[in-house]
């Protein structure tokens, strides 16, 4: 049980590039959620899904897209990558409210950014 | 959209004293979920504390309980007995019925020896 995954753990972009990172979850939990974080600003909501082949909009979607074709998968693309977009990005997962005794997230371990 | 805030950028205690650590919410909600996550060095975010709005009763963990109060919209985690490995950044979160998180700027808590 490896819970909540992110590949990779590091990576250096130039501005103008793109890339995706993957997420990947082993709990079954139906959503799924993209943040960023930075310096003095905590953890901001990029987007997010509710379940397999749904995505939404969260705080600052820009500049990000987002795919989920399947449960267990939950992809961050950066089309053109920006220094803008330099930042530690974590996926997390849970359960819907309801559904489970369990009403947190589960955080992977994150993705060092850094667009030159 | 519901908004988390923390007013103390830094903390710091002296090992096996306790420290309490402030977050207010705003919402219009009455049912929600309150959580409290600490974030070391090594960046993992790490569940320390969970709160439900409908339950009265503060929560408690160990070294680690809550002050909730409902009405005035805070939610404080207390540390009891601290240890150096307490130090670490911690977040105060909310999730809402529409099972969006929403985060503080967090709180850097210095363990003094």
């Amino acid at each position: 049980n490896a819970g909540v995954t992110q590949t990779p753990k590091f990576r250096v972009l130039k501005t103008g590039q793109s890339m995706t990172l993957l997420c990947a979850q082993d709990m079954n939990h139906e959503y799924m959620y993209w943040y960023r974080q930075d310096p003095g600003m905590g953890l901001r909501l990029i987007h997010y899904s509710v379940g397999e082949g749904t995505t939404a909009k969260g705080e600052v979607p820009d500049g990000y897209n987002v795919s989920r074709l399947k449960k267990q998968n939950f992809l961050l693309g950066l089309e053109s990558a920006a220094p803008s977009q330099t930042s530690v990005y974590f996926c997390a997962s849970s359960y819907p409210l309801g559904l489970a005794e369990e009403e947190t997230q589960y955080f992977g371990p994150g993705t060092r950014l850094l667009v030159l | 959209a519901q908004t988390v805030t923390q007013s103390q950028p830094e903390m710091s205690v002296q090992e096996a004293e306790t420290v309490t650590l402030s977050c207010t919410y705003d919402t219009s909600e009455s049912d929600y979920y309150l959580f409290w996550y600490k974030q070391p060095p090594s960046r993992q975010m790490i569940l320390v504390i969970r709160q439900e709005a409908y339950k009265q009763q503060n929560a408690t963990e160990n070294r680690f309980s809550v002050n909730f109060q409902k009405a005035a919209k805070s939610f404080s985690l207390k540390i009891s007995d601290s240890q150096l490995g307490d130090a670490a950044m911690y977040f105060c979160a909310y999730r809402s019925t529409g099972n969006q998180f929403y985060f503080g700027t967090g709180t850097s808590l210095t363990v003094i020896p």
